[in-house]
């Protein structure tokens, strides 16, 4: 089993939609989560930082359950830029980052 | 946020010679830095860990001796790809995390990457 895993997707949505992702991870010893977002032949940036209470930052919404070793997204009224790859990191012990395969989001008109 | 610079940007080179990239932490002091390797429609892999002043932790299945990496400064760490194969074309990306006791100190930032190709 790999340690984080991702639906690598294609997620195809129309504009306004709600779209949620997954993302499991293997090693209960884990410290921390986060989502990050790639675009296209780029570096990848911070999306948001995951916590136990779960957490929102304008659409975004990011939920982790420990018991399920598990994290989501939910984006809420998509935009066209959100297209993009987005990359579930799960630090393990002594913070070594692993990134999932990222899912790719694709937001029509 | 923190800015992650990297140079050079995107870099040719002929089978054989060696190409040296460097990873800067433009306006904080970065205790760790990682660098990845990322081949198209794959994600990072992780390739190794740099702490400076000290030596870097590789990956399993990461060459030691064909990616030298070299964390010198606190601001400043370099990846050399020795004798460059087709194969080591790839995006390389660093990232540096700011030190223990800081806020962010989990947070990664991602320099924009290099692109290699080895002809």
């Amino acid at each position: 089993r790999k340690e984080v895993e991702q639906d690598p997707g294609p997620f195809n949505v129309p504009e306004g939609a709600t779209v949620a992702f997954n993302c499991t991870y293997s090693n209960s010893a884990s410290q921390s989560f986060f989502w990050y977002r790639q675009d296209c032949r780029k570096e990848p940036k911070l999306l948001m930082s995951v916590y136990s209470s779960g957490n929102e930052d304008g659409r975004f919404t990011a939920q982790l359950n420990r018991a399920s070793q598990y994290i989501s997204l939910l984006i809420r009224d998509s935009k066209l830029s959100d297209s993009a790859t987005y990359l579930c990191v799960v630090n393990g012990p002594r913070y070594i980052p692993t990134f999932g395969r990222g899912t790719s989001l694709i937001v029509h008109p | 946020g923190a800015v992650v610079s990297q140079h050079p940007s995107w870099v040719i080179c002929k089978s054989g010679t060696s190409v040296k990239i460097e990873c800067r932490s433009l306006d904080f002091q970065a205790t760790t830095m990682f660098w990845y390797r990322q081949f198209p429609k794959q994600s990072l892999m992780l390739m190794a860990t740099s702490n400076e002043g000290s030596k870097a932790t590789y990956e399993q299945g990461v060459e030691k001796d064909k990616f030298l990496i070299n964390h010198a400064s606190l601001t400043l760490s370099t990846l050399t790809v020795t004798s460059a194969h087709p194969e080591d074309s790839s995006f390389y990306i660093c990232s540096a995390r700011v030190g223990e006791g800081r806020e962010n100190y989990n947070e990664q930032f991602f320099g924009p990457g290099t692109r290699l190709t080895v002809l």
